[in-house]
C-alpha cells in the first residue's frame, strides 16, 4: 500500500538550534513531495515542493527540504528554530501518475520550540 | 485576495440530517479537494476534482458525494450524516501546471462538523 510516514508525534526544539522533522514515503513511480504546516485554528499553509531536480530544496520562512530517492525520505529543516516555527507540520505526496489528482498526507508532527 | 472559502465554518447536526458543505476558490483552479483530518490519522482525501464534471475517489469516500457543476465550486455532500463523520473539514485547490507538475495546494479554514 502506499502510504506516507511521519515517524516522530512531537518535536522539540530549542529556540536557535536546528531542527529536522523527517517524512518518508512508500508509493510507486516518481512522486510529488510537499510540506505543508497548520497553525493553531488555521488551514493548511504550502512551504516547499519536490518536483524533479535539485535534491535540496527552499522553502518559505526560511525551510529546506532534502529529496533522497534511495531512503525514499524527505525530511524537513531549518538551520535556526524560532519559537513562531511552533506548529503542525504535515509532509505529503501526490501520486505521480497522470490523470490523477490523488495525494497522501503523513499523520503530521508537532513542532516546539522552546524559548 | 486569492483565497478558498468554506462555509459553514461550525456545525453541529444529528445522525440521518442531510447536509452540504459548501467550497469556493476564486483562482480559477482546475483542481479541487476534500480532506478530513482527525487526531492522529492526519488528512485524508476524500473526493478531487480534476475539472468540471470530473470527480474521483481519494481513499475515504464512503458516505460522502461531491459534484463539480462551476469551475469555482465543489460542494461537499453528507446525505446521511453519522456520528463517525464527525471531523475537521478542508476544501483545497491548485492549478494544473501547463508544463506538467504539481503546484501546491490552497486551502480553505475548515469546517468542524459535529454529527450527534
Amino acid at each position: 500500500a502506499q502510504s506516507v510516514a511521519q515517524p516522530e508525534d512531537q518535536v522539540n526544539v530549542a529556540e536557535g538550534n536546528p531542527l529536522t522533522v523527517k517524512c518518508t514515503y512508500s508509493v510507486s513511480g516518481n512522486p510529488y513531495l510537499f510540506w505543508y504546516v497548520q497553525y493553531p485554528n488555521r488551514g493548511l499553509q504550502f512551504l516547499l515542493k519536490y518536483i524533479t531536480g535539485d535534491n535540496l530544496v527552499k522553502g518559505s520562512y526560511g525551510f529546506e527540504a532534502e529529496f533522497n530517492k534511495s531512503q525514499t525520505s524527505f525530511h524537513l529543516k531549518k538551520p535556526s528554530a524560532l519559537v513562531s516555527d511552533s506548529a503542525l507540520y504535515f509532509c505529503a505526496v501526490r501520486l505521480g501518475t497522470s490523470g490523477t489528482y490523488k495525494y497522501i498526507f503523513g499523520t503530521g508532527t508537532r513542532l516546539k520550540v522552546l524559548a | 485576495e486569492a483565497q478558498v472559502t468554506q462555509n459553514p465554518r461550525y456545525l453541529i447536526t444529528v445522525t440521518g440530517k442531510k447536509l452540504t458543505v459548501t467550497c469556493s476558490q476564486n483562482m480559477n483552479h482546475e483542481y479541487m479537494s476534500w480532506y478530513r483530518q482527525d487526531p492522529g490519522l492526519g488528512l485524508r482525501q476524500i473526493y478531487y476534482s480534476m475539472n468540471v464534471e470530473a470527480t474521483d475517489k481519494g481513499d475515504v469516500p464512503e458516505g460522502y458525494k461531491v459534484s463539480r457543476k462551476e469551475k469555482r465550486n465543489f460542494p461537499l455532500i453528507l446525505e446521511s450524516p453519522s456520528p463517525n463523520q464527525t471531523s475537521l473539514y478542508f476544501c483545497a485547490s491548485s492549478r494544473k501546471p501547463p508544463g506538467g507538475g504539481s503546484d501546491e495546494q490552497f486551502f480553505g479554514p475548515g469546517t468542524r462538523l459535529t454529527v450527534l
